[in-house]
C-alpha cells in the first residue's frame, strides 16, 4: 500500500528558509510527488510535481523562493526568504494503481 | 486563466442525497481528467474520486466506492459528484481539481470549495 509521510508541524523565522519532507514507504520509491499549499481561508494551490531524479516542474507563477528536490525515498521542498504568507499547510501526492494518495501535511509556522 | 467553481453544498441529513457541480472556464475542458477532494474540519485532504477526459475511465476512494458517482458533460464544461447514502463522516468542503497526467495523475489547478455538511 502506497503511504506518504509528513512530519505535522515545521517552523522557521521570517526572511529564513525550510525544507519539508515527504517520504514514499518501502517500495515506492522511484514515484513523483506534488506539492500543494493550503493556505488559511483560501483554496489549495498546486506548486510543483517532483520527479524521482530531482527534476521538478512549477505551477503557474510559483515564485523562484519555492524549490523542490528529492533524495532515495524522500521529497522535498523548499522556501527561502520565508514570507509570512507562506504560513500555511503543505501536503505531497502521488498517484498509485487507481488511487490517489495524500501525505498527512505539514503545518508551517513563520515566526 | 484556468477557474474551477463549484457548487451545490448544504446542509443535509444522514442517509439523504446531494449533488456537487463544478464550472470549468479557461482552459480545454475535455482534455483533462478532473478529480474531486475533500477536507473534513480539522483533517488532511482526502482523494474522492477522478474520472478521465472523456468520461470512460473513473475511479473511487474506498470511502465512498457505492455511494458517490463522478461524471462529467465536456459541451457544458461541468463536473459533477452525486453523493448518495451520505454519513455524518462525509462532512467536509468539497474541492474540484483539474488533473494531468505524467507518471501519474496529479492535481495542477483547485477550485475554492463548496462546503458539504451531513448533519440531523
Amino acid at each position: 500500500q502506497l503511504v506518504l509521510t509528513q512530519s505535522p508541524s515545521a517552523s522557521a523565522s521570517l526572511g529564513a528558509s525550510v525544507k519539508l519532507t515527504c517520504t514514499l514507504n518501502s517500495g515506492h520509491s522511484s514515484y513523483a510527488i506534488a506539492w500543494h499549499q493550503l493556505q488559511p481561508e483560501k483554496g489549495p494551490r498546486y506548486l510543483m510535481k517532483i520527479n524521482s531524479d530531482g527534476s521538478h516542474s512549477k505551477g503557474d507563477g510559483i515564485p523562484d523562493r519555492f524549490s523542490g528536490s528529492s533524495s532515495g525515498a524522500e521529497r522535498y521542498l523548499t522556501i527561502s526568504s520565508l514570507q509570512s504568507e507562506d504560513e500555511a499547510d503543505y501536503y505531497c501526492q502521488t498517484w498509485g494503481t487507481g488511487v490517489q494518495v495524500f501525505g498527512g501535511g505539514t503545518k508551517l509556522s513563520v515566526l | 486563466q484556468e477557474q474551477l467553481v463549484e457548487s451545490g453544498g448544504g446542509v443535509v441529513q444522514p442517509g439523504r442525497s446531494l449533488r456537487l457541480s463544478c464550472s470549468a472556464s479557461g482552459f480545454t475542458f475535455s482534455s483533462y481528467g478532473m478529480q474531486w477532494v475533500r477536507q473534513a474540519p480539522g483533517k488532511g485532504l482526502e482523494w474522492v474520486a477522478i474520472i478521465s477526459h472523456d468520461g470512460t475511465d473513473t475511479y473511487y476512494s474506498e470511502s465512498v466506492k457505492g455511494r458517490f458517482s463522478i461524471s462529467r458533460d465536456n459541451s457544458k464544461k461541468m463536473l459533477y459528484l452525486q453523493m448518495n447514502s451520505l454519513r455524518v463522516e462525509d462532512t467536509a468542503v468539497y474541492y474540484c481539481a483539474r488533473g494531468f497526467y505524467s507518471l501519474g495523475w496529479f492535481i495542477d489547478y483547485w477550485g475554492q470549495g463548496t462546503l458539504v455538511t451531513v448533519s440531523a
